[in-house]
């Protein structure tokens, strides 16, 4: 069974300090990721996602996250966080038929002045 | 265009009534998905309709009942709720490439409270 861990419930940074948020997943195969955000009150935006190749993966709003298997992680990071940033994100890992995310449980980042 | 819509934004419904929501996708997406999310919660899936027929339920019970009229728009069918289903429902489809680049998008999610 795939399953996804999301260590940090909370985290708060500074805005223009730089962001990483962890992410470990167990599945059997090659893992298909993924990293949603979640606005208060709004669905879920899609910022990247891992298939496979080149192990660090660009997104939008200037996020990117690298694949490392040997960890079994797949971390987000920004180089320098802005106060619209501050929301809930969302790891997750799809299994390969294509119609399972597994979340795990999701980081809420706040971010001070 | 990666657009998921949902209606309504809001829903307040009582125990006996009989309400339904609505979602809708023009991509093309042959697989559409309902997920139910609680407060501080990630989403859990309730319904998976691919090619317009329902493939995955995941013990969701009947006061909940999925329709898929077509492979644009999904329906959930609401009666009887209880106050303990009050959460966000969100919509996402996906085009349901097998074991590729499958991606799920979502919609703005309809925030349901039964009183």
């Amino acid at each position: 069974a795939q399953s996804v861990t999301q260590p940090d419930i909370h985290i708060t940074v500074s805005e223009g300090a730089s962001l990483e948020l962890r992410c470990n997943y167990s599945y059997g195969a090659t893992p298909y990721l993924f990293w949603y955000v979640q606005s208060p009150g709004q669905g879920l935006q899609l910022l990247l996602k891992y298939f496979s190749g080149d192990t660090l993966v660009q997104g939008i709003k200037g996020f990117e996250a690298e694949f490392k298997r040997s960890q079994s992680s797949f971390n987000l990071r920004k180089p320098s966080v802005h106060w619209s940033d501050a929301a809930e994100y969302f790891c997750a890992v799809r299994n390969n038929a294509g119609n399972m995310l597994t979340f795990g449980g999701g980081t809420r980042l706040m971010v001070k002045p | 265009d990666t657009e998921v819509t949902q209606t309504p934004k809001h829903l307040v419904m009582g125990m006996t009534n009989k309400k339904s929501l609505k979602c809708e996708q023009h991509m093309g997406h042959r697989a559409m998905y309902w997920y139910k999310q609680k407060a501080k919660k990630p989403p859990e899936l309730m319904f998976v309709y691919s090619y317009e027929k329902l493939s995955i339920n995941e013990s969701v019970p009947s006061r909940f009942s999925p329709e898929c009229p077509n492979s644009s728009l999904l329906n959930l069918h609401l009666h009887a709720l209880q106050p303990e289903d009050s959460a966000l429902y969100l919509c996402a489809s996906s085009q349901l490439d097998r074991g590729t680049t499958d991606t799920q998008y979502f919609g703005p999610g309809t925030r349901l409270t039964v009183l």
